[in-house]
């Protein structure tokens, strides 16, 4: 079993859609999350960064994460087709070396 | 002025060939990365230096061997290419230290073993 775990989709929503997209884990010393964004044939992008629990905003995009329950989510509000991408989830504990732990990612189709 | 650049982008070669992918980071950071992503998207860490001493070497065959002559560059050379060796090969820089930062990626290069 992987130590994060992300439903692989591919999810498809219309338009103006909320979208919710979760990933669990099972490594209680995960204490910085990420979200990263991929489009087809490029890299991983940041999009949102949470420290430990709570919730986090930025436009459109809301980053959950509940530590109690090893579980972290990502919230897209009036979804648009330039939203079709590959959503990654990623974990970090307070070791060093930076090292990210990824989910397999989550494939999600925005449709007119 | 593209941030993290690897070269080449794609990389069709055969088996039992030696090929390396070069990677240069221009944002002036001090850790670099060399991830693999197979066909299922999942991205794994195979190498991490910071100022060019090697900081984490995950379970990598001894074909696979990064190499850093400075901060901003790490290449990756491979021997004995197997078909299991095909993915896309990713690196990435980060500051150290500073876990929210996150990492910045390149664009990836897409190896082929047949």
């Amino acid at each position: 079993q992987k130590e994060v775990e992300q439903d692989p989709g591919p999810l498809s929503v219309p338009e103006g859609a909320i979208v919710s997209l979760n990933c669990t884990y099972s490594n209680s010393a995960f204490q910085y999350f990420m979200w990263y964004r991929q489009y087809s044939r490029k890299g991983p992008e940041l999009l949102m960064y949470t420290y430990s629990s709570g919730n986090k905003e930025d436009g459109r995009f809301t980053a959950q994460v509940d530590k109690s329950s090893k579980y972290i989510s990502l919230f897209i509000r009036d979804s648009q087709p330039s939203d079709s991408a590959t959503y990654l989830c990623a974990m970090k504990d307070t070791g060093g070396g930076n090292k990210l732990t990824f989910g397999t990612g989550t494939q999600l189709k925005v449709e007119l | 002025d593209t941030a993290v650049s690897q070269t080449p982008k794609y990389l069709v070669t055969q088996m039992g060939n030696d090929k390396s992918i070069k990677c240069e980071q221009n944002l002036g950071h001090d850790t670099m990365y060399w991830y693999k992503q197979d066909s299922k998207k999942f991205l794994k860490i195979m190498f991490s230096y910071n100022n060019k001493e090697l900081i984490i070497n995950e379970t990598v065959p001894n074909r696979f061997s990064p190499k850093s002559p400075d901060k901003a560059h790490l290449n990756l050379h491979i021997n004995s290419l197997e078909l299991g060796d095909s993915a896309v090969y990713f690196c990435a820089s980060s500051p150290s230290g500073a876990p929210n930062y996150g990492y910045t990626f390149g664009s990836g290069t897409r190896l082929t073993v047949v």
